[in-house]
Parts: C-alpha cells; sequence; structure tokens
C-alpha cells in the first residue's frame, strides 16, 4: 500500500547546526503538509502545497524555516539553525486536495533532536 | 486565536468497555471535525470525520457533533487493547485549505 515516507526517522543536530528533512507524499496526492508535534503533544501547521506552490504557511519563525516541495524531487523542510526549542516530532501529510473535507494522510515523522 | 479543547486529558477503561472522548472547539467557522488516533512510534491515522449534526457510526467507533453548541465526542465500544494510544480532536474551517487545528488529546490505556 502507498504511504507517506519521511527520511530520515531521526535527527540531532547542535545548536546553530541545519537540519533538513523529506517527505515523499502518497502517489496522486498533490497536496503536502508539514506539522510540528511537540513534547507535550502540541500540533503547530507549518506550511501546505499543492504541487510546486505554497497555499499558506504561518509566520516561518524569524525565517529560519524553509519548505519546498519540487516536481519530480521528495518535498522538504529545513531549519537553517537550529535551537533546542525545534526539537520535535515533523510529521509530512498529503492529501488529494487543499480541502478541509479530505482526509490527511500522515508519515510516521522525523524526531529531531536539537543538543 | 482557534483553539480546540480536548477531555480527559488520559483515560484508562477496562478491556471490552466503553470509552468517550470529548472535544470543544472555539470557532464557529470550523465545519470539518476529525478523530485521529496515534501509537506510540507513529504518525497520526484519521479514525473518523463528521461534518453534519448528529451522530456517524463506523464499526465500534461512534462520533457525535453538535454544531450548536460546539461539541464533538468519540465512543469506543468493546474496548480492545490495540486501542491505547493518543487520540486528537482536529478541526478545520473552509477557508483554512485544510490545514487541521489539533486539540492536546486524549491518552487512552486499556487494561486487560
Amino acid at each position: 500500500n502507498s504511504k507517506v515516507i519521511q527520511t530520515p526517522r531521526y535527527l540531532v543536530k547542535g545548536q546553530g547546526q541545519k537540519a533538513k528533512m523529506r517527505c515523499i507524499p502518497e502517489k496522486g496526492h498533490p497536496v503536502v503538509f508539514w506539522y510540528q508535534q511537540n513534547k507535550n503533544n502540541e500540533f503547530k501547521f507549518l506550511i501546505n502545497f499543492q504541487n510546486q506552490e505554497v497555499l499558506q504557511q504561518i509566520d516561518m519563525t524569524e525565517k529560519r524555516f524553509s519548505a519546498e516541495c519540487p516536481s519530480n524531487s521528495p518535498c522538504s523542510l529545513e531549519i537553517q539553525s537550529s535551537e533546542a526549542g525545534d526539537s520535535a516530532l515533523y510529521l509530512c501529510a498529503s492529501s488529494l486536495t487543499g480541502g478541509s473535507s479530505y482526509e490527511q494522510y500522515f508519515g510516521p515523522g522525523t524526531r529531531l533532536t536539537v543538543l | 486565536q482557534q483553539k480546540v479543547q480536548q477531555s480527559p486529558e488520559s483515560l484508562s477503561v477496562p478491556e471490552g468497555g466503553m470509552a468517550s472522548l470529548n472535544c470543544t472547539s472555539s470557532d464557529r467557522n470550523f465545519q470539518y471535525f476529525w478523530w485521529y488516533r496515534q501509537h506510540s512510534g507513529e504518525g497520526p491515522k484519521a479514525l473518523m470525520s463528521i461534518f453534519s449534526d448528529g451522530d456517524k457510526k463506523e464499526g465500534r467507533f461512534t462520533a457525535h457533533l453538535n454544531k450548536a453548541s460546539l461539541h464533538v465526542s468519540l465512543h469506543i465500544r468493546d474496548s480492545q487493547p490495540s486501542d491505547s494510544a493518543l487520540y486528537f480532536c482536529a478541526a478545520s474551517a473552509n477557508y483554512n485549505q485544510g490545514k487541521l487545528i489539533f486539540g492536546q488529546g486524549t491518552k487512552l490505556s486499556i487494561k486487560p
């Protein structure tokens, strides 16, 4: 069965280092979401794409966060200069459309630890 | 700020019993409600969606929505040990372009 693939599963970085994680959405799903789940299980929406275009994004935390979904390549989320507060589970989800009535299929996440 | 509040924070139910989880939203623009389940080490997986007032049943799971009170609930009958997980209520509005607002979760433990 097709599913959302996220790599790496675990990522350990020092403060100030770059952290990059990737996501391959379900086959045929043009919409991709990124969420951050912190240690208290609180979810924060980061950004979503339809094909290569950004649909909506938060104010990407002082511009340290960037994301892209290039054609024919995995989507990626990058933190330019990691901080301890960025330690969290980063979840990628994909969907058939950007509409709110469509299910989002989540990957297993990339667990980032910033030392 | 859009918010979704869940209760209880944690719940322990004997195997075969009924588990009831609750969720209240703060935004009347929320029209789409989802229940997601997350087992340890995995991403969330959608259990059910409910968009209209009333009950929706899928197997052992029943969701109930009351838009007037902005309240949604999930009832699990004949609970199994495999139902032990984190359960999240999530809501979305038409203008959100699919963005989900999650509650803080309920940790459900099923005791054999």
